[in-house]
Parts: C-alpha cells; structure tokens; sequence
C-alpha cells in the first residue's frame, strides 16, 4: 500500500523553528495537505497545496515542497503549537486519499 | 460556516456492523465528496471512504470488502456501514467534507468526532 513516511516525533524549544519533513515518491507531482490534532480534538487544516496557508492560520506556518518531499514549517514556535501533524495527499495512482503516519511536536 | 455532526452507537458487538450518520449544516451537500475517516487510540489517521452527492463512491481497497457509504440528499447526511466488526475497528470515526482536483483529494471541515468501541 502506499505510504507517506513521517518523523514520529520532533521536538523544539519556544521561539525556535520547527521543520516536519513528509515524503512519498507521487508528492513530486501530488499536492500535500497539513492537519494539526491536539487531543481529543478533531484535526484542524494548516496547510493547503503544499504552500497556502488557509484563513485563520498564523503567518508562522508555512510550507514548501521539493521533488518527493513536502515540508511544514513552524517559525518562532508557541507552546501552543505542541501537536500531533499529520500530512495528507493523494496515492500514486491518483485514486484515494491517505495520510502519514503523524508527528508528534514537542515544544521544550 | 459549515459544520459536521456524527451520531451512532458508541458500543458493537464482534461481527456485527457498525453504523453512523454525520449530519451536514450551514453548507450545500452536492459540488463536494463526504468522507469518512477513522483514527485508532494512539495511531494515526486513516480515510474509510467517501460518498458524492450522486451516490459515486470510494472506498480505500483495505476496508472495501467491508464498507457501504450512502447519502440522503433529502436530509443533508451520510451514513457510514461497516460490517463484521472486530476489536480492531475501535477508533474515533469523523466525518469531514472533502473535494477532488487535478492534483487529488483534499478535506476541509470535520466532524468532533465519536469514538466507537467494539466489544
């Protein structure tokens, strides 16, 4: 089956940046969503076509993407923003939906 | 602003099926696909399937033996069926509102959630 590979965790401390890294060869050519999840919540959009940040989104998440790699970026990172990430595309053939396997951000 | 709302039994039994309804609001049903994904206790998201204002359907292949998603248009909802249940289906299950462009699959608004025990 097909599989967008994440870090299980990483961890940062306030006001530093924090990067989360997904990969899967059809992201080169597949747009990649990014959904927070605090818990017992329901996950929440953040990023959107790997580089649009939706309405409401603080100007400190972004995204980019390179070849089979999307990256989430969270500058001048908040308690706040200690959650579970997960990254979601398109499988290779184009035919349904699937997610990562999460990461959980710490902030120190 | 549009918003998500799933109902159904928290409890059911091995083997028996697993039925849910998300009721949609402050929204329009048809132009948009109506998902159902399902998150495990400390694992990570998976989609089940999805339903269009037509009635086209998808399923992902590990649960399509398993899974009936259906509309009622005349009532704004969707409802979930998942069959011969076991320990294994207990999860949290959402609901959220998804769309299909060149580039793929995407989703917006979700559900709180209900979590649905098998047991």
């Amino acid at each position: 089956s097909y599989e967008l590979t994440q870090p299980p965790s990483v961890s940062v401390s306030p006001g530093q940046t924090a990067r989360i890294a997904c990969s899967a060869d059809a992201l080169s050519k597949q747009h990649a969503y990014w959904f927070q999840q605090k818990p017992g919540r329901a996950p929440v959009l953040v990023m959107s076509k790997d580089t649009e940040r939706p309405s409401g989104i603080p100007e400190r998440f972004s995204g980019s993407s390179s070849g089979p790699t999307v990256t989430l970026t969270i500058s001048g990172v908040q308690a706040e923003d200690e959650a579970d990430y997960y990254c979601q595309s398109t499988d290779s053939s184009g035919s349904y939906p699937v997610f990562g396997g999460g990461t959980k951000l710490t902030v120190l | 602003q549009v918003q998500l709302e799933e109902s159904g039994p928290g409890l059911v039994r091995p083997s028996e099926t697993l039925s849910l309804t998300c009721t949609i609001s402050g929204g329009s049903i048809s132009n948009y696909c109506w998902n159902w994904i399902r998150q495990p206790p400390g694992k990570a998201l998976e989609w089940i399937g999805f339903v269009y204002y037509s009635g086209t359907t998808n399923y992902n292949p590990s649960l399509k033996s398993r899974v009936t998603i259906s509309v009622d248009r005349s009532r704004n909802r969707f409802s979930l069926n998942l069959s011969s249940v076991s320990a294994a289906d207990t999860a949290v299950y959402y609901c959220a509102r998804g769309w299909e462009d060149s580039s793929g699959y995407a989703f917006d608004y979700w559900g709180q959630g209900t979590l649905v025990t098998v047991s």
